[in-house]
């Protein structure tokens, strides 16, 4: 099973900063990985698949890097809506394994 | 639009079974795999298991396999988790979710991202 390691855990950052989430696979997993985001009571939300396209409907603000075993999301510019936890999933292997998430809270 | 929505969850006493039921609307729901994943409370995401189109492949989480078991019937737009022996932790809530370009090859299936969920249905096991 491939183990996903996102960090920091909790990122704390004020309204209109950048912010940088990290996710760790423990094989590579090319550029088969996606990041969600998930709000209080509501169901995850895809934002980027293989690694670095934003879904449909993503702002500009939200952008992702890397391949292998090391991945960023960026989001440039944080808005009040984007407090949230965020996940990295791989799906270069079975089972399907998403890391522990990140959660962004407003500094 | 695309809605997934999930019924069938509830209180349930260790050791005994429950099905959970994902109707779909607004695409074509024989043309993509689906997915459940659960998540406990407070916790992560857990992938569950996956269904191809025509339900002939299914692959398992390990934590699951040999219990829970995922179907599907395409002419009524549902899919199923049938789960059996039920433990304390599998207390979730249990999404579905859409595979956005899962395929199979060669005997062998692979996966997308998920770019649709449903909100989700909550199981509670009590020991």
């Amino acid at each position: 099973e491939i183990v996903m390691t996102q960090s920091p855990a909790t990122l704390s950052v004020s309204p209109g900063e950048r912010g940088t989430l990290s996710c760790r696979a423990s094989q590579s997993v090319t550029s088969n990985l996606a990041w969600y985001q998930q709000k209080p009571g509501q169901a995850p939300r895809l934002l980027i698949s293989g690694a670095s396209t934003r879904a449909t409907g993503v702002p500009a603000r939200f952008s992702g890097s890397g391949s292998g075993t090391e991945f960023t999301l960026t989001i440039s510019s944080l808005q009040s809506e984007d407090f949230a936890v965020y996940y990295c999933q791989q799906y270069n292997n079975w089972p399907l394994t998403f890391g522990g998430g990140t959660r962004v809270e407003i500094k | 639009q695309v809605q997934l929505v999930e019924s069938g969850g509830g209180v349930v006493q260790s050791g005994r079974s429950l099905r959970l039921s994902c109707v779909a609307s607004g695409f074509t729901f024989s043309n993509f795999a689906m997915h459940w994943v659960r998540q406990a409370p407070g916790k992560g995401l857990e992938w569950v298991a996956v269904i191809w189109y025509d339900g002939n492949e299914k692959y398992y989480g390990d934590s699951v396999r040999g219990r829970f078991t995922i179907s599907r019937d395409n002419s009524k737009n549902t899919l199923y988790l049938q789960m059996d022996s039920l433990r304390a932790e599998d207390t979730a809530i249990y999404h579905c979710a859409r595979d956005s370009f899962g395929y199979c090859s060669a005997g062998h299936c692979y996966s997308d991202s998920l770019d649709y969920w449903g909100q989700g249905t909550l199981v509670t096991v009590s020991s």
